[in-house]
Protein backbone atom coordinates (compact mmCIF):
# COMPACT_ATOMS: atom_id res chain seq x y z
CA UNK A 1 0.00 0.00 0.00
CA UNK A 2 1.56 3.64 -0.86
CA UNK A 3 2.11 5.57 2.05
CA UNK A 4 2.85 9.17 2.19
CA UNK A 5 4.43 10.33 5.70
CA UNK A 6 4.86 14.40 6.10
CA UNK A 7 7.39 15.79 9.09
CA UNK A 8 7.22 17.45 11.29
CA UNK A 9 3.31 17.54 11.67
CA UNK A 10 3.11 21.16 12.85
CA UNK A 11 5.64 23.94 13.23
CA UNK A 12 5.47 27.63 14.56
CA UNK A 13 7.69 30.11 13.50
CA UNK A 14 8.19 33.74 13.36
CA UNK A 15 7.12 36.31 10.16
CA UNK A 16 11.04 36.06 8.37
CA UNK A 17 12.26 32.46 9.40
CA UNK A 18 13.01 30.21 6.81
CA UNK A 19 11.33 26.51 7.01
CA UNK A 20 11.98 23.27 5.46
CA UNK A 21 8.70 20.79 5.20
CA UNK A 22 9.70 16.91 4.66
CA UNK A 23 8.04 14.41 2.63
CA UNK A 24 8.69 10.83 2.26
CA UNK A 25 7.05 8.38 0.60
CA UNK A 26 6.65 4.66 -0.40
CA UNK A 27 4.48 3.96 -4.09
CA UNK A 28 5.10 0.55 -6.06
CA UNK A 29 5.24 3.01 -9.52
CA UNK A 30 5.88 6.18 -8.90
CA UNK A 31 5.05 9.02 -11.59
CA UNK A 32 4.72 12.33 -9.69
CA UNK A 33 5.53 14.16 -6.18
CA UNK A 34 2.80 17.62 -6.23
CA UNK A 35 2.49 19.78 -3.09
CA UNK A 36 -0.47 22.02 -2.02
CA UNK A 37 -1.17 24.57 0.23
CA UNK A 38 -4.81 24.08 2.23
CA UNK A 39 -5.57 27.28 4.19
CA UNK A 40 -9.32 26.97 4.91
CA UNK A 41 -11.14 24.15 2.64
CA UNK A 42 -9.66 23.86 -0.92
CA UNK A 43 -5.82 22.89 -1.11
CA UNK A 44 -4.44 25.05 -3.80
CA UNK A 45 -1.53 23.65 -5.94
CA UNK A 46 2.07 24.63 -5.63
CA UNK A 47 4.86 22.46 -7.09
CA UNK A 48 4.60 18.82 -9.34
CA UNK A 49 7.88 17.18 -9.21
CA UNK A 50 8.74 14.43 -11.24
CA UNK A 51 12.48 14.38 -11.74
CA UNK A 52 15.39 14.22 -9.52
CA UNK A 53 17.68 17.02 -8.53
CA UNK A 54 15.72 19.69 -10.45
CA UNK A 55 14.98 22.26 -7.95
CA UNK A 56 10.93 23.88 -8.74
CA UNK A 57 11.04 27.47 -7.44
CA UNK A 58 7.94 30.13 -7.05
CA UNK A 59 8.62 33.60 -5.19
CA UNK A 60 9.77 32.34 -1.82
CA UNK A 61 8.67 28.63 -2.13
CA UNK A 62 10.75 26.03 -3.96
CA UNK A 63 10.78 22.40 -3.81
CA UNK A 64 13.27 19.74 -4.64
CA UNK A 65 12.54 15.72 -5.45
CA UNK A 66 15.43 12.80 -4.33
CA UNK A 67 14.06 9.47 -6.64
CA UNK A 68 16.91 7.54 -4.84
CA UNK A 69 16.35 8.70 -1.10
CA UNK A 70 12.09 8.77 -2.14
CA UNK A 71 11.58 12.29 -0.38
CA UNK A 72 10.93 16.04 -1.31
CA UNK A 73 11.41 18.94 0.89
CA UNK A 74 9.36 22.35 0.23
CA UNK A 75 11.18 25.61 1.57
CA UNK A 76 9.64 29.00 2.20
CA UNK A 77 12.19 31.36 3.06
CA UNK A 78 11.21 34.83 4.52
CA UNK A 79 8.12 33.59 5.99
CA UNK A 80 4.97 35.74 6.46
CA UNK A 81 1.97 35.67 8.52
CA UNK A 82 0.35 34.58 4.81
CA UNK A 83 2.18 31.68 5.16
CA UNK A 84 0.11 29.82 7.74
CA UNK A 85 -2.09 26.92 6.26
CA UNK A 86 -1.28 23.15 6.17
CA UNK A 87 1.12 21.93 3.54
CA UNK A 88 0.18 18.78 1.74
CA UNK A 89 2.04 16.27 0.26
CA UNK A 90 0.74 13.74 -2.34
CA UNK A 91 2.16 11.29 -4.66
CA UNK A 92 0.64 9.59 -7.88
CA UNK A 93 1.12 6.49 -9.52
CA UNK A 94 2.11 5.78 -13.45
CA UNK A 95 -0.99 2.88 -12.92
CA UNK A 96 -3.60 5.75 -12.43
CA UNK A 97 -4.42 9.58 -11.27
CA UNK A 98 -5.29 8.79 -7.78
CA UNK A 99 -3.50 10.97 -5.41
CA UNK A 100 -2.05 10.06 -2.13
CA UNK A 101 -1.68 12.11 0.42
CA UNK A 102 0.18 12.45 3.78
CA UNK A 103 -1.35 13.98 6.89
CA UNK A 104 -0.39 17.71 6.19
CA UNK A 105 2.43 19.82 7.90
CA UNK A 106 0.14 22.57 9.97
CA UNK A 107 3.04 25.84 9.57
CA UNK A 108 1.99 28.37 11.75
CA UNK A 109 3.47 32.18 11.58
CA UNK A 110 4.02 34.54 13.92
CA UNK A 111 4.19 38.58 13.72
CA UNK B 1 -12.53 30.87 -15.77
CA UNK B 2 -14.94 29.35 -12.92
CA UNK B 3 -12.73 26.57 -11.09
CA UNK B 4 -13.92 23.57 -9.44
CA UNK B 5 -17.62 24.00 -7.84
CA UNK B 6 -18.88 22.06 -5.66
CA UNK B 7 -22.82 22.03 -3.64
CA UNK B 8 -23.89 22.56 -0.98
CA UNK B 9 -20.86 23.79 1.10
CA UNK B 10 -22.33 22.64 4.24
CA UNK B 11 -25.02 19.79 5.29
CA UNK B 12 -26.00 18.06 8.09
CA UNK B 13 -27.95 14.93 8.09
CA UNK B 14 -29.05 12.26 10.60
CA UNK B 15 -27.50 8.82 10.69
CA UNK B 16 -29.08 6.33 8.39
CA UNK B 17 -29.75 8.72 5.99
CA UNK B 18 -28.56 9.24 2.05
CA UNK B 19 -27.18 11.87 0.52
CA UNK B 20 -25.49 13.36 -3.06
CA UNK B 21 -22.70 15.99 -3.23
CA UNK B 22 -22.40 17.63 -6.32
CA UNK B 23 -18.90 18.81 -8.06
CA UNK B 24 -18.69 21.01 -11.10
CA UNK B 25 -14.82 20.71 -12.96
CA UNK B 26 -12.79 23.16 -14.17
CA UNK B 27 -13.77 24.19 -17.73
CA UNK B 28 -11.96 21.77 -20.22
CA UNK B 29 -11.14 19.05 -17.27
CA UNK B 30 -12.50 15.87 -18.24
CA UNK B 31 -11.83 14.16 -14.81
CA UNK B 32 -13.20 14.27 -11.44
CA UNK B 33 -11.83 12.71 -8.71
CA UNK B 34 -13.64 12.74 -4.96
CA UNK B 35 -11.52 12.62 -1.67
CA UNK B 36 -12.82 12.24 2.37
CA UNK B 37 -10.98 14.47 4.86
CA UNK B 38 -11.21 13.74 8.51
CA UNK B 39 -10.36 16.59 10.79
CA UNK B 40 -6.55 16.93 10.58
CA UNK B 41 -5.90 14.33 8.35
CA UNK B 42 -5.24 14.54 4.98
CA UNK B 43 -7.27 14.02 2.40
CA UNK B 44 -7.94 9.87 1.08
CA UNK B 45 -9.42 8.99 -2.51
CA UNK B 46 -12.55 7.58 -2.53
CA UNK B 47 -13.16 6.90 -6.53
CA UNK B 48 -12.46 8.73 -10.19
CA UNK B 49 -15.01 9.19 -12.79
CA UNK B 50 -13.33 9.33 -16.33
CA UNK B 51 -16.08 8.91 -19.38
CA UNK B 52 -18.44 8.22 -17.43
CA UNK B 53 -17.29 5.59 -15.79
CA UNK B 54 -15.67 4.67 -12.20
CA UNK B 55 -11.78 4.10 -13.38
CA UNK B 56 -10.41 3.79 -9.69
CA UNK B 57 -11.83 3.52 -6.46
CA UNK B 58 -9.88 3.84 -2.88
CA UNK B 59 -10.95 1.59 0.56
CA UNK B 60 -14.35 3.15 0.69
CA UNK B 61 -17.32 0.73 1.44
CA UNK B 62 -20.03 0.08 -1.23
CA UNK B 63 -22.00 2.60 0.91
CA UNK B 64 -20.32 5.28 -1.25
CA UNK B 65 -21.25 5.33 -4.93
CA UNK B 66 -21.15 8.10 -7.82
CA UNK B 67 -21.81 9.54 -11.17
CA UNK B 68 -20.38 11.20 -13.92
CA UNK B 69 -22.78 13.09 -16.49
CA UNK B 70 -21.74 14.29 -20.27
CA UNK B 71 -20.96 17.62 -19.30
CA UNK B 72 -18.13 16.02 -17.18
CA UNK B 73 -20.28 17.19 -13.68
CA UNK B 74 -19.68 14.54 -11.01
CA UNK B 75 -22.26 13.25 -7.68
CA UNK B 76 -20.94 11.38 -4.48
CA UNK B 77 -23.39 9.37 -2.98
CA UNK B 78 -23.40 8.34 0.42
CA UNK B 79 -26.19 6.24 1.83
CA UNK B 80 -26.43 4.54 5.36
CA UNK B 81 -25.00 7.84 6.68
CA UNK B 82 -22.66 6.35 10.09
CA UNK B 83 -21.21 8.88 12.29
CA UNK B 84 -17.63 8.52 11.06
CA UNK B 85 -18.71 9.78 7.37
CA UNK B 86 -18.48 13.25 8.70
CA UNK B 87 -15.93 14.59 6.99
CA UNK B 88 -14.48 17.64 4.59
CA UNK B 89 -15.34 16.04 0.75
CA UNK B 90 -13.00 17.41 -1.78
CA UNK B 91 -14.05 17.10 -5.34
CA UNK B 92 -10.95 17.72 -8.06
CA UNK B 93 -10.91 17.59 -11.65
CA UNK B 94 -7.70 16.93 -14.13
CA UNK B 95 -7.67 16.98 -18.06
CA UNK B 96 -7.39 12.97 -18.46
CA UNK B 97 -6.04 12.65 -14.71
CA UNK B 98 -2.14 13.00 -15.64
CA UNK B 99 -1.52 16.69 -15.03
CA UNK B 100 -2.13 18.51 -11.37
CA UNK B 101 -5.47 17.80 -10.08
CA UNK B 102 -7.66 21.37 -8.75
CA UNK B 103 -9.50 21.27 -6.17
CA UNK B 104 -13.15 22.78 -5.15
CA UNK B 105 -13.59 24.39 -1.87
CA UNK B 106 -15.56 21.32 -0.46
CA UNK B 107 -18.59 20.28 1.39
CA UNK B 108 -18.68 20.32 5.04
CA UNK B 109 -21.02 16.89 6.24
CA UNK B 110 -21.87 16.38 9.68
CA UNK B 111 -23.65 13.71 10.23
CA UNK B 112 -25.20 13.64 13.88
Amino acid sequence: EDKVVQSPLSLVVHEGDTVTLNCSYEVTNFRSLLWYKQEKKAPTFLFMLTSSGIEKKSGRLSSILDKKELFSILNITATQTGDSAVYLCAVKETSGSRLTFGEGTQLTVNP
Amino acid sequence: DAGVTQSPTHLIKTRGQQVTLRCSPKSGHDTVSWYQQALGQGPQFIFQYYEEEERQRGNFPDRFSGHQFPNYSSELNVNALLLGDSALYLCASSLGGLGEAFFGQGTRLTVV
